[in-house]
């Protein structure tokens, strides 16, 4: 199975929107509403973003939103702030019931 | 606030197995679930390993499915990771989680580096 498709990096400065993309096909992120978001700060374990495409798990700025057309799934973070830099995933699962992840975007805050 | 802890030795040989446990505490893993392994190399994305459900049904990366088994011990409320014939290659931070519907990873263990060395 390949990697999802991510930009390497995305930059915004503080109180700007900025988007990451996430491009599959129509056996994962196509093919299916479950499609989720991770942060991961150097160092630390990824924490959970959102789930099932716009899902926020409880606790998560909605500053972050999730959206998906077609075989691509976005991730929209607004008014940027200093600690949202960090390495982002996304992650999908797929027709042959496997999960697979994008190589991830890193996140720089200007 | 379900909680995951990753223990194992953190260096292996190559061509011998490797060997993980995830502990879970403040959730009993037979209620329900799947929990799963990822794992990140050094400076490098993260990696899907396999899913395990309670019941025992297991699901792999095509890529390491000949050489991982993953397995639950719900007397014990854990579940492990074996990975046979390793290589330098398999040098990474090993996480465990869980994984509702096989979907996505909402609790995650802090990690735990494993070195690939002789």
């Amino acid at each position: 199975q390949s990697a999802l498709t991510q930009p390497a990096s995305v930059s915004g400065s503080p109180g700007q929107s900025i988007t990451i993309s996430c491009t599959g096909t129509s056996s994962d992120v196509g093919g299916y509403y479950y499609v989720s978001w991770y942060q991961q700060h150097p160092g630390k374990a990824p924490k959970l973003m959102i789930y099932d495409v716009t899902n926020r798990p409880s606790g998560v700025s909605n500053r972050f939103s999730g959206s998906k057309s077609g075989n691509t799934a976005s991730l929209t973070i607004s008014g940027l702030q200093a600690e949202d830099e960090a390495d982002y995933y996304c992650y999908s699962y797929t027709s042959s019931s496997t999960l697979v992840f994008g190589g991830g975007t890193k996140l720089t805050v200007l | 606030q379900v909680q995951l802890q990753e223990s194992g030795p953190g260096l292996v040989k190559p061509s011998e197995t490797l060997s993980l446990t995830c502990a879970v505490s403040d959730y009993s893993i037979s209620s329900g679930f799947y929990w799963g392994w990822i794992r990140q190399p050094p400076g490098k994305g993260l990696e899907w390993i396999g899913t395990i459900y309670h019941s025992g049904n297991t699901f792999y990366n095509p890529s390491l499915k000949s050489r991982v088994t993953i397995s639950v011990d719900t007397s014990k409320n854990h579940f492990s990771l074996k990975l046979s014939s390793v290589t330098a290659a398999d040098t990474a931070v090993y996480y465990c989680a869980r994984v509702p519907g096989n979907r996505y990873f909402d609790y995650w263990g802090q990690g735990t580096l494993v070195t690939v060395s002789s």
